[in-house]
């Protein structure tokens, strides 16, 4: 089983539309969460934090539910310029004490107008 | 400011050829990190550096080798490269190493490698 597993997609979209996604992981250690976002051949950017009491940054609603080991990403009032593939990143810890960043393969995401 | 940045954008080089990878950093992070992406693919991470040593190197070939010249530099010296070493390298940088505060993760744009 993967550490942090996402849905490809890709999730085509119209402008307006809400769009959700899932991920799940493995480790029930995990102490960090949090969503990037990487536009095609770019670099990933970090879109946001997920705290356990969720949180929202404008269109954007992260939740993070730690007994079921689920995060979702909630975007509202879709753009074109939404489009991009986002990346699940889990940070736990190994044997070793170290803090490791562990990313899902990403869910793509296709907004037309 | 959270910028990271990395030369050259594009590099292509043959098998026998030896090149240098940089990425810098002017926020004052205290570690530094170096990725490979290949399309369609997570980054995976290759190494670690806290407070200018290296903390972690996750089996990565000695054909990379990496150097940490100073808290804002980050080199990847690579060397007799194959083919399927072909990949986007991303640095990245947190004000704190893994674990130890503020370790939010920045990346740079990244260096596209293409080995022939």
């Amino acid at each position: 089983r993967k550490e942090v597993e996402q849905d490809p997609g890709p999730f085509n979209v119209p402008e307006g539309a809400t769009v959700a996604f899932n991920c799940t992981y493995s480790n029930s250690a995990s102490q960090s969460f949090f969503w990037y976002r990487q536009d095609c051949r770019k670099e990933p950017k970090l879109l946001m934090s997920v705290y356990s009491s969720g949180n929202e940054d404008g269109r954007f609603t992260a939740q993070l539910n730690r007994a079921s080991q689920y995060i979702s990403l909630l975007i509202r009032d879709s753009k074109l310029s939404d489009s991009a593939t986002y990346l699940c990143v889990v940070k736990g810890e190994e044997n070793t004490g170290f803090q490791k960043l562990v990313f899902g393969t990403g869910t793509r995401l296709l907004v037309s107008p | 400011d959270t910028e990271v940045t990395q030369t050259p954008k594009h590099l292509v080089m043959g098998m026998t050829n030896k090149k240098s990878l940089k990425c810098e950093q002017h926020m004052g992070h205290r570690a530094m990190y170096w990725y490979k992406q290949k399309a369609k693919k997570p980054p995976e991470l290759m190494f670690v550096y806290s407070y200018e040593k290296l903390s972690i190197n996750e089996s990565v070939p000695s054909r990379f080798s990496p150097e940490c010249p100073n808290s804002s530099l980050l080199n990847l010296h690579l060397h007799a490269l194959q083919p399927e070493d072909s990949a986007l390298y991303l640095c990245a940088s947190s004000q704190d190493p893994p674990g130890r505060g503020t370790d939010t993760q920045y990346f740079g744009p990244g260096t596209r490698l293409t080995v022939l």
